[in-house]
């Protein structure tokens, strides 16, 4: 079974601090993403990676860094959090085909709060 | 945007009925995917339907997919009270990273027993 899992489930930070959010899968894919998910807006993409040390900015960067230093972790940070990124976000891996177009399979998501 | 847009927002039905659930995106697709989302849960992938498929089926699933209209539905038959979820779907094209989703907005689902 297909498995990517994150850190937490639920996270409470304080505004302007730096907060990591961790996502591991043991799939051996080589696509991950990060995306926040907020209610009336969807999913949005902040960042995905297709390789080691790779990664490029996906819809919403502004805020956020990723970090990619192995391939089956893919780290999202925000460098000082603020309300505005009290969310759900999201983490999803798939195979990179090439051609594009698998699957992704999601984390379980963290739900975090920044007061 | 790229995004799709699912039609009806919300949909709430009998247990024993079908669901149906419309998506209608911009742009020329790779392929189509349905997610299901349980509340304040991760997503779980549905279904896949390429560009060049027009029907698929996966147990209580039917996805069809018009490109010329630009648009999918999503059927579940004989639903239950488990099937209530959100139901997202998303597209991955051509013209952006061809490993990127692009997703709707969601329709909520409810089955009522």
């Amino acid at each position: 079974d297909v498995k990517v899992t994150q850190s937490s489930r639920y996270l409470v930070k304080r505004t302007g601090e730096k907060v990591f959010l961790e996502c591991v899968q043991d799939m051996d894919h080589e696509n991950m993403f990060w995306y926040r998910q907020d209610p009336g807006l969807g999913l949005r993409l902040i960042y995905f990676s297709y390789d080691v040390k790779m990664k490029e900015k996906g819809d919403i960067p502004e805020g956020y860094s990723v970090s990619r230093e192995k391939k089956e972790r893919f780290s999202l940070i925000l460098e000082s959090a603020s309300t505005n990124q009290t969310s759900m976000y999201l983490c999803a891996s798939s195979f990179n085909t090439g051609t594009g177009g698998y699957e992704q399979y999601f984390g379980p998501g963290t739900r975090l709060t920044v007061t | 945007s790229q995004q799709g847009e699912e039609d009806p927002q919300a949909l709430s039905i009998q247990e024993g009925e079908n669901a149906t659930m419309n998506c209608s995106y911009k742009t020329s697709i790779n392929n189509l995917q349905w997610y299901r989302q349980n509340s304040g849960r991760g997503l779980v992938h549905l279904i896949l339907i390429r560009s060049n498929e027009r029907e698929k089926h996966s147990g209580r699933l039917r996805v069809t997919l018009d490109t010329s209209k630009k648009s999918s539905s999503l059927l579940i038959t004989a639903s239950r009270a488990a099937d209530t979820a959100s139901y997202f779907c998303a597209t991955v094209s051509w013209q952006a990273g061809a490993n990127n989703l692009f997703f709707g907005t969601g329709t909520r689902l409810t089955v009522i027993p």
